[in-house]
């Protein structure tokens, strides 16, 4: 079955790396992908990876993929104020042959100044 | 100026009546997704269009119903089935064929 579970509540300091770690459970899952939610708005795409990668990078986010595991991570560098906000996971599995994703529960990052 | 629009941003419903909420997408994006999402939950998929004029429940489909005579638009009723319609409530999109998917701003429904 499709699982995706996070850890509910992360806190840094302003300037420091924040990683968000997701593990799942569908290992024919394709893409999974990172989105971020700041208060009342709608889910905002940060970056996906194709289960055939190891890493991929954007600027200051980092993603990295354990297959054998089943778990995914997001590396935030520099972690800034704004970036204080849900942070959901999700995987695809179009082999089901249903075009949607599976979020975890989302993980709240607070960014201490 | 492309993307998805989702009206009203808040929404309010009185017992026993069948609310309407609007979703409409300038991307060309042959799907569209109907999410609702609890506090403290992730999103929970209530009905998918791949094309026009056919859509498929999700996971949560009772209560709810939808439409999708347009490409543009995919308008979701949360009907008087629906006990517990308190939620915000998340329409997304996607070209046919690839999974990534784009969010609109999402309207919160409250019951008085």
């Amino acid at each position: 079955g499709e699982d995706v579970e996070q850890s509910l509540f992360l806190s840094v300091r302003e300037g420091d790396s924040s990683v968000i770690n997701c593990t799942y459970t569908d290992s024919s899952s394709t893409y999974l992908y990172w989105y971020k939610q700041e208060p009342g708005a709608g889910l905002q795409l940060l970056t996906y990876i194709f289960s055939n990668m190891d890493m991929k990078q954007d600027q200051r986010l980092t993603v990295l993929l354990n297959k054998k595991d089943k778990h995914l991570s997001l590396r935030i560098a520099d972690t800034q104020t704004g970036d204080s906000a849900i942070y959901f996971c999700a995987e695809s599995n179009p082999r089901t042959g249903r075009r949607a994703l599976t979020f975890g529960s989302g993980t709240r990052l607070q960014v201490q100044p | 100026d492309g993307g998805i629009t989702q009206s009203p941003k808040y929404l309010f419903r009185k017992e026993g009546q069948n609310v309407t909420l609007s979703c409409e997408q300038n991307l060309n994006h042959d799907a569209m997704y109907w999410y609702r999402q609890d506090p403290g939950q992730g999103l929970r998929l209530i009905y998918y269009s791949q094309i026009v004029n056919d859509f498929q429940k999700g996971d949560i489909a009772e209560g709810y119903s939808v439409s999708r005579e347009k490409k543009e638009s995919f308008p979701l009723t949360v009907t008087s089935a629906q006990k517990n319609p308190t939620a915000f409530y998340l329409c997304a999109s996607s070209y046919q064929g690839q999974e990534t998917q784009y969010f609109g701003p999402g309207t919160r429904l409250l019951v008085l």
